[in-house]
């Protein structure tokens, strides 16, 4: 079943702190991963896709990484900030016979406090 | 990047009515799809809208509770039938560009409330 977890599912941090999310999943086949930022009463807003082959992409203090064969990702904030509070889902496009269809991750809540 | 616009941005509706959502995309697009968000869920497909054929329903939604339409390549309506409370949701539209890798781009929500 193509599923994708994401962790944790909140997460609260101090203005100019670091944080990590974290993605699994497992869907298959793969072709790429996205990270989306979604403030609140929005829309998901594109951060990065990453291919198969692709480890690390930065996006100025957004980091993602993955490893495709324990089907893994994470993305990382840098020195966050408190526009950085949102939502951040992981979101995986489907191939084969599930071309077109996207799976969405819940979710994590970021919350930075000043 | 794609510029999308959805009207209304939010609502207040009674059960047992209907609204109609609009979402306008500022380039021709042939795949446009209707998500809904419940509060502290993640995203799920309604439809998929493309120009010129009926929509495409996923599982657990139907044409009678969620009409659309797809009259040309930039504008497509959802429509909220016989609302019900469990109705309340984001709704969202989005838009698949395959020039740039077919990522998918949302527009801002709808934000519905069915007392």
């Amino acid at each position: 079943k193509n599923q994708v977890e994401q962790s944790p599912q909140s997460l609260i941090i101090l203005e100019g702190k670091n944080c990590t999310l974290q993605c699994n999943y497992t869907v298959s086949p793969f072709s790429n991963l996205r990270w989306y930022k979604q403030d609140t009463g929005r829309g998901p807003v594109s951060l990065t896709i990453m291919t198969f082959s692709e480890n690390t992409k930065s996006n100025g203090r957004y980091t993602a990484t993955l490893d495709a064969d324990t089907k893994q990702s994470s993305l990382h904030i840098t020195a966050s900030q408190l526009s950085d509070s949102a939502s951040y889902i992981c979101v995986i496009p489907g191939r084969g016979s599930t071309l077109g269809r996207l799976y969405f991750g819940r979710g994590t809540q970021l919350t930075v406090w000043p | 990047s794609a510029v999308i616009s959805q009207k209304p941005s939010r609502d207040i509706c009674q059960r047992g009515t209907s609204l109609t959502i609009q979402c306008q995309v500022d380039s021709q697009v042939t795949m446009m799809f209707w998500y809904r968000q419940q509060p502290g869920q993640s995203l799920t497909l309604i439809a998929t809208a493309n120009q010129g054929s009926e929509a495409t329903y996923e599982s657990g939604f139907v044409i009678d509770k969620f009409p659309i339409s797809r009259p040309n390549l930039t504008f497509s309506t959802l429509t909220v039938s016989n609302m019900s409370p469990e109705d309340s949701s984001i709704y969202l539209c989005s838009v698949e560009f395959t020039r740039w890798g077919n990522e998918q781009f949302f527009g801002p929500g709808t934000r519905l409330t069915v007392l």
